[in-house]
């Protein structure tokens, strides 16, 4: 079955600290994408990973991949309230290029 | 400014009846794609295009069709034949092939009175 798991689905934090978002996924991709959205609102592209070991990073968020673990990491680090929001990983099959969603990880960070 | 705009932002179904959501983007993109969002879910894939008059269904197609007859228009009409079609509907479009980043509109959020 083709799927992606996302760990946790709710996520509640104080402001200042660490946490790491985990994204599994069942089949083989080289291109993992994660996706911010607000309550109401559509969906913001924050980073697409390219292939084994990439590891992007914007601001606080740092984003990596792992294709023999299949498995991707969204990293918060020294959290702030306006990270609150729900943040999605998909990844691309390789054999067709269909795009697969997880649920989202809703992320709330207390001031 | 270059974007997706979808329309209308809420829209109101009755029982029967076919309602149709529009999305157009000026980005010059090749592909489209219609997703459905339920509450605490993920993105279902209804539909998607990579060339005009050519589209593909996705996992959820049935009781929606599409059409594609310009290259920045990719409506959505929601059928009599869907029978939960209370969901957020949004619109994507990515510049050539599916592994391209897609960018999204800011969806349609349809309610069945």
């Amino acid at each position: 079955e083709l799927k992606v798991e996302q760990n946790p689905l709710f996520l509640s934090m104080q402001e200042g600290k660490n946490y790491t978002i985990y994204c599994n996924y069942s089949t083989t991709s080289d291109r993992l994408y994660w996706y911010r959205q607000d309550p109401g609102k559509s969906l913001e592209s924050l980073f697409v990973l390219l292939s084994n070991g990439a590891v992007k990073q914007e601001g606080r968020l740092m984003a990596s991949l792992d294709t023999k673990a299949r498995l991707s990491t969204l990293h918060i680090t020294a959290a702030v309230h306006d990270l609150s929001a729900t943040y999605f990983c998909a990844f691309c099959m390789n054999r067709d290029d269909k795009i697969i969603f997880g649920k989202g990880t809703r992320l709330h960070i207390l001031p | 400014d270059g974007g997706i705009t979808q329309s209308p932002k809420y829209l109101f179904r009755k029982e029967g009846q076919n309602v149709t959501l529009s999305c157009e983007q000026n980005l010059n993109h090749d592909a489209m794609y219609w997703y459905r969002q339920d509450p605490g879910q993920g993105l279902r894939l209804i539909y998607y295009s990579q060339i005009v008059n050519d589209f593909q269904k996705g996992d959820i197609a049935e009781g929606y069709s599409v059409s594609r007859e310009k290259k920045e228009s990719f409506p959505l009409t929601v059928t009599s034949a869907q029978k939960n079609p209370t969901a957020f509907y949004l619109c994507a479009s990515s510049i050539g092939v599916k592994r391209e980043t897609q960018y999204f509109g800011p969806g349609t959020r349809l309610l069945v009175l």
